[in-house]
This record gives structure tokens, C-alpha cells and sequence, in this order.
């Protein structure tokens, strides 16, 4: 199952709505997770099953999708977001989307 | 808080083999199923293997054709991965990952140990 990620880079300014779309190439159910990774620093998971916060993640971010089409949406970007995040599926062994990097206006 | 600390990496010629040890504390390691995962120096992503918490259940995917094994010490609290036969293309920073909160998600990651395939 291919994984892609849109768009590869965006920046936006503080305080935008800014939206990063993964698709499948085949359904999925609900099976995605979201990471971010900040530069210099390992992967940590930020939203897991399509729309889960994982524990201590700002609820500015959100997830949403199913089937084939997926998004992670940060509702007010801040500083601290500035990172490339990734979806990743598990639906059968996982793979992961290219990744979007983010940045500041 | 869990932890999870890579050693094991560095240069190693093409055809050669490489161990990688991930020492865990700060959670109930044999109680977890753990993953190894890579990020190439294109910052391209790739799960690698997957050890059950009882070791009795591995995965690993097609692409790797064999030449990559994990296994556990749960009396060390310890997670390894054996790379043989290493090729250029293996060049990556190698991450291992505890799954939780379900087995095939990657909760927490450790910082990582980079592999440089080179003659």
C-alpha cells in the first residue's frame, strides 16, 4: 500500500489553519497514524487510528479521514510546529507517506 | 517516562553485518512488542521488523529478502536486530519503537544510531 502525502512542504504564517493530506492506494478503514519530527530529533507519534490524540499532544491538532483519504489538520500554527510530519498506515506491514515539511512565514 | 537508547551503529563495508542492540527502561519491556524502523538520508521512512513481547511472533517486510533478524532479551531488556549482507542502500539512522497503546503502533521512538554502508 502506497502512501502519499501532499503537499511536500507549505509554510504558512502563525495563528493559519493549515491542512497536510495523505492518500492511500487502496482502503484502509481508519488505519493511519500521523507523526511529527522536529529537525534533529526522532519521530513521535502525534494522532493514531485516524483521529486519536495521543497523550500531551496540543488539541490544536486534529485528524480526520477513512477509507483512502486522510488529513492532519493544525488549527492555529504555532512556533513549536514548525516540523515534518508524516502518515503512516497499518493496515497490513506499515509504510509511511514522504512527508510534509512545515515551516514560518 | 519510557526510554529507549540505540547503540551498534557505524561504518561497515558492503557485504558485511552489523548488530544493533535498543536498551529499554522505564516500562514493563516484556509486556511490549517492539519495531525497528529506518529513515534514509532522503528523511524517507521504513518499518523494518516487528518482535511480539513473548518473541514468538516476527515480521518483517518482503523487501528486506532475509537479510535483517530481530530478536529479544527480555532478561536485559533488550532489543536487537541483526543485518547481514549490508548494501549501500542500507545507509539510514536505524530507530527502535515500543508498540503501544496496540501492537502495531509505534508509541515511542528512541533517538536512533546511524549506519554508513561504504567501502
Amino acid at each position: 500500500i502506497q502512501m502519499t502525502q501532499s503537499p511536500s512542504s507549505l509554510s504558512a504564517s502563525v495563528g493559519d489553519r493549515v491542512t497536510i493530506t495523505c492518500r492511500a492506494s487502496q482502503d484502509i478503514e481508519t488505519y493511519v497514524n500521523w507523526f511529527q519530527q522536529k529537525p534533529g530529533k526522532a519521530p513521535s507519534l502525534l494522532i493514531y487510528q485516524g483521529s486519536y490524540l495521543e497523550t500531551g499532544v496540543p488539541s490544536r491538532f486534529s485528524g480526520s479521514g477513512s477509507g483512502a483519504e486522510f488529513r492532519l489538520t493544525i488549527s492555529s500554527l504555532q512556533p513549536e510546529d514548525v516540523a515534518t510530519y508524516y502518515c503512516q498506515h497499518y493496515r497490513f506491514f506499515p509504510t509511511f507517506g514522504g512527508g510534509t515539511k512545515v515551516g514560518i512565514k | 517516562q519510557p526510554q529507549l537508547v540505540e547503540s551498534g551503529g557505524g561504518v561497515v563495508q558492503p557485504g558485511g553485518s552489523l548488530t544493533l542492540s535498543c536498551a529499554a527502561s522505564g516500562f514493563s519491556f516484556r509486556h511490549y512488542a517492539m519495531h525497528w524502523v529506518r529513515q534514509t538520508p532522503d528523511k524517507r521512512l521504513e518499518w523494518l521488523a516487528f518482535i511480539r513481547s513473548d518473541a514468538r511472533e516476527v515480521q518483517y517486510p518482503d523487501s528486506l529478502q532475509g537479510r535483517f533478524t530481530i530478536s529479544r532479551d527480555n532478561s536485559k531488556n533488550t532489543v536487537f536486530l541483526q543485518m547481514n549482507n549490508l548494501r549501500p542502500e542500507d545507509t539510514a539512522v536505524y530507530f527502535c519503537c515500543q508498540a503501544r497503546p496496540t501492537e502495531w503502533l509505534m508509541g515511542t521512538w528512541g533517538q536512533g544510531t546511524p549506519v554508513t554502508v561504504s567501502s
